[in-house]
C-alpha cells in the first residue's frame, strides 16, 4: 500500500526559512508526481508546487515562486519543499500527495496527513 | 484568488440528490480532467471521483460527476449525514502549467 508522510513543519519567524519532506512509501516516487497543497486556517485548498515523474519538470503557484523551491531524494524516496522567506499568509497545514502516473497534470490520489507551517514573530 | 468557481455552501436533507458546480475555462475545465475532493477537518483531502464517473475503489456511487464545456458538477445522491464536508473542485490549467482549485463548497445535511 502507497503512503505518504509529510513531516518537517513547525513555527518559524517571518523571513524564515523551512524544508518540509514528503516521504512516500510503498513505491518508487521518482516515478510518480508529486504535488504540494495548503490550507490556510479558514481558508480553501490551494495548489502551490509539483514535480513531475521521471526527474521531470517542477512547478509553482505565483503565490510561492522564487521563494517556495521543489526537489526529490530518489535515494530517499522523498520529495522536499524548500521553503525561504516566510510571511504570515504561508501559515498553512501543508499537504503532499503522490500522483498516479509520473505526470503532473494526473490524478493525486494518495494523500498525507499535513504538517502545520506557522510562520508568526 | 480561487480561479475556479463554486458556490461557497450547499445544503441537502438525508436522501436527497445535491449537486455542486465548478466552472472555470477553456484552459483548465474545458482542456482537462475535473477532479473533486472532499475535505474533514483534521483529515487529509479525500479524491472522490474525476470525469466521466471514475472513483477511486471505496467511493460508492452514489457520488457521480458531469462536465460540459468550462463547467463541471459533482452530485450526491440518497445523502448521509457523514456526507457534510467541505467539496473542492480541481483541474489543471494548460495555460499556466498550475493546479487550479475551487474555493469550497461547505455542505450541510440538514
Amino acid at each position: 500500500e502507497v503512503q505518504v508522510l509529510e513531516s518537517g513543519g513547525g513555527l518559524v519567524q517571518p523571513g524564515g526559512s523551512l524544508r518540509l519532506s514528503c516521504t512516500v512509501s510503498g513505491s518508487t516516487y521518482s516515478d510518480y508526481a508529486v504535488t504540494w497543497v495548503r490550507q490556510a486556517p479558514g481558508k480553501g485548498l490551494e495548489w502551490i508546487s509539483g514535480i513531475a515523474g521521471r526527474g521531470g519538470s517542477t512547478y509553482y503557484a505565483e503565490t510561492v515562486k522564487g521563494r517556495f523551491t521543489i526537489s526529490g531524494d530518489k535515494s530517499k524516496n522523498t520529495v522536499y519543499l524548500q521553503m525561504s522567506g516566510l510571511r504570515a499568509q504561508d501559515t498553512a497545514v501543508y499537504y503532499c500527495a503522490r500522483g498516479n502516473s509520473w505526470e503532473p497534470y494526473g490524478t493525486f490520489a494518495v494523500w498525507g496527513h499535513g504538517t502545520m507551517v506557522t510562520v508568526s514573530s | 484568488q480561487s480561479v475556479l468557481t463554486q458556490p461557497p455552501a450547499a445544503s441537502g436533507t438525508p436522501g436527497q440528490r445535491v449537486t455542486i458546480s465548478c466552472s472555470g475555462s477553456t484552459f483548465n475545465i474545458g482542456s482537462n480532467h475535473v477532479y473533486w475532493y472532499r475535505l474533514l477537518p483534521g483529515t487529509a483531502p479525500k479524491l472522490l471521483i474525476y470525469t466521466n464517473n471514475q472513483r477511486p475503489s471505496g467511493v460508492p456511487d452514489r457520488f457521480s460527476d458531469s462536465k460540459s464545456g468550462t463547467s463541471a458538477s459533482l452530485a450526491i445522491s440518497g445523502l448521509r449525514s457523514e456526507d457534510e464536508a467541505v467539496y473542492y473542485c480541481a483541474a489543471w490549467d494548460d495555460s499556466l502549467s498550475v493546479w487550479m482549485f475551487g474555493g469550497g463548497t461547505k455542505l450541510t445535511v440538514l
